[in-house]
């Protein structure tokens, strides 16, 4: 049973474009969570997708959208990059009851030139 | 709002207890919660309490106290493998997971 999968790994993006990022949660997993890590802290909410609908919102701007498909894979868009949107972003599935124990992927790190 | 204190950097030496402290502010509550994180990898979840006690997992346990917003992680027999940041994390309205800012644990020979 595979675990989270997030591609790419690693992205290089110029200030001001468009970045998508994408996720697939495991088998058994309907609740696909987003997160940003900036270096050296803590992962911070995004958003989170239930039944293919944004569930709950962190403190973030509406330049970072998401989406969830029927097979519970996710997207996290980000437009008009900005240099402090370099981070690791990373994608955590659960199921919708689930209070912990929430299952990570690796990551892609993003850097914006 | 929510926020969560550690302590940003711990010390030990191989086959030591590590004790690392997590005080937090909530504005919701369901259960704190440990993940562990090697550089540049995934969080890996360790432990978690609801309820106030101690929970043990092999060599790491992990206690909660809701009456004093504080928890805390107990690392034993501590390995080289083991140096990694450690997050606290609070489960909070609609499964939202809040970290705090991590503690970098250092295990030396």
């Amino acid at each position: 049973d595979a675990g989270v999968t997030q591609s790419p790994t690693h992205l290089i993006k110029t200030r001001g474009q468009q970045v998508t990022l994408r996720c697939s949660p495991k088998s058994g997993h309907d609740t696909v969570s987003w997160y940003q890590q900036a270096l050296g802290q803590g992962p911070q909410f995004i958003f989170q997708y239930y039944e293919e609908e944004e569930r709950q919102r962190g403190n973030f701007p509406d330049r970072f959208s998401g989406h969830q498909y029927p097979n519970y894979s996710s997207e996290l868009n980000v437009n008009a990059l900005l240099l402090g949107d370099s981070a690791l972003y990373l994608c955590a599935g659960s199921t919708g009851a689930q209070f912990y124990g929430y299952t990570f992927g690796s990551g892609t790190r993003l850097t914006v030139v | 709002g929510q926020s969560l204190e550690q302590p940003s950097e711990v010390t030990a030496v191989e086959g030591a207890i590590v004790q690392i402290n997590c005080t937090y502010q909530t504005s919701g509550f369901y259960g704190l919660s440990w993940y562990q994180q090697h550089d540049g990898g995934a969080p890996t979840f360790l432990s978690y309490n609801a309820l106030d006690g101690l929970e043990e997992t092999g060599r790491f346990s992990s206690f909660l106290s809701r009456s004093d917003s504080y928890g805390y992680l107990l690392l034993q027999e501590l390995q080289m493998k083991d140096s990694a940041s450690y997050f606290c994390a609070v489960t909070g309205g609609g499964n939202k997971l809040t970290f705090g800012t991590g503690t970098q644990l250092k295990v030396e020979l």
